[in-house]
């Protein structure tokens, strides 16, 4: 079975620190692995994937995720965070070759001025 | 138009009554999916179309949920007998197909709220 795991409810950062939102999957086979963003009474926006290749995934807004097997983790990342980077994320995971997305709880990040 | 689009964007109704929510995929896309999200928390799968059909209805809560989609194109999800419970954000997501690496782009929502 799939599984989704964001083991922090709520990050917190001040502006212009690097920010960390943790990822930890569970799959049978290989994973498809994907991030989105959910501002307030938006529906989800897409931010980045992992498919197959390189473990660093760049996408939008300037966000990153590092793909790492052994630990199966699927962090996602910024250098710099904004003010405006304050939203819900969710981690998603689909097996390959699958017909389901199972998402994560969410995590609920705070940029701080 | 461009993106997933559904309707009503809210909707309040009393209990007991029926509603019916729409959603309208991106053009091409042949899988649809349908999500309640309460109160800003996680995603809860109900269900998804691969064209007309539904290969998984496992998440639906009770059989006063059902979905339909004709035409591989729009789809509704109707909730008999409303409940209080049944209040949330009800997301519509489609892709170009299930089983492809590509992400779903999501609707904005109908937010029901059950008096």
């Amino acid at each position: 079975a799939q599984s989704v795991a964001q083991p922090e409810d709520q990050v917190n950062v001040a502006e212009g620190n690097p920010l960390t939102v943790k990822c930890t999957y569970s799959v049978s086979g290989n994973p498809y692995l994907f991030w989105y963003v959910q501002y307030p009474n938006r529906g989800l926006q897409f931010l980045l994937k992992y498919i197959t290749g390189d473990n660093l995934v760049k996408g939008s807004y300037g966000f990153e995720a590092e793909f790492n097997k052994s630990q199966t983790s699927f962090h996602l990342k910024k250098p710099s965070a904004l003010v405006s980077d304050s939203a819900l994320y969710f981690c998603a995971v689909r097996e390959v070759g699958g017909f389901k997305t199972i998402f994560g709880a969410g995590t609920r990040l705070f940029v701080k001025a | 138009g461009a993106g997933v689009s559904q309707s009503p964007s809210n909707k309040v109704t009393e209990k007991g009554k029926d509603v019916e929510l729409r959603c309208d995929p991106i053009s091409g896309h042949t899988a649809l999916y349908w999500y309640r999200q309460s109160l800003g928390q996680g995603l809860e799968f109900l269900i998804y179309f691969q064209g007309n059909s539904a290969p998984d209805k496992s998440g639906l809560p009770s059989d006063r949920f059902s979905a339909e989609r004709t035409g591989g194109s729009v789809s509704t999800l109707t909730i008999q007998r409303t409940q209080q419970e049944d209040s949330a954000v009800y997301l519509c997501a489609s892709s170009l197909a299930a089983d492809s690496n590509q992400p779903q782009h999501f609707g904005d929502g109908t937010r029901l709220s059950i008096l």
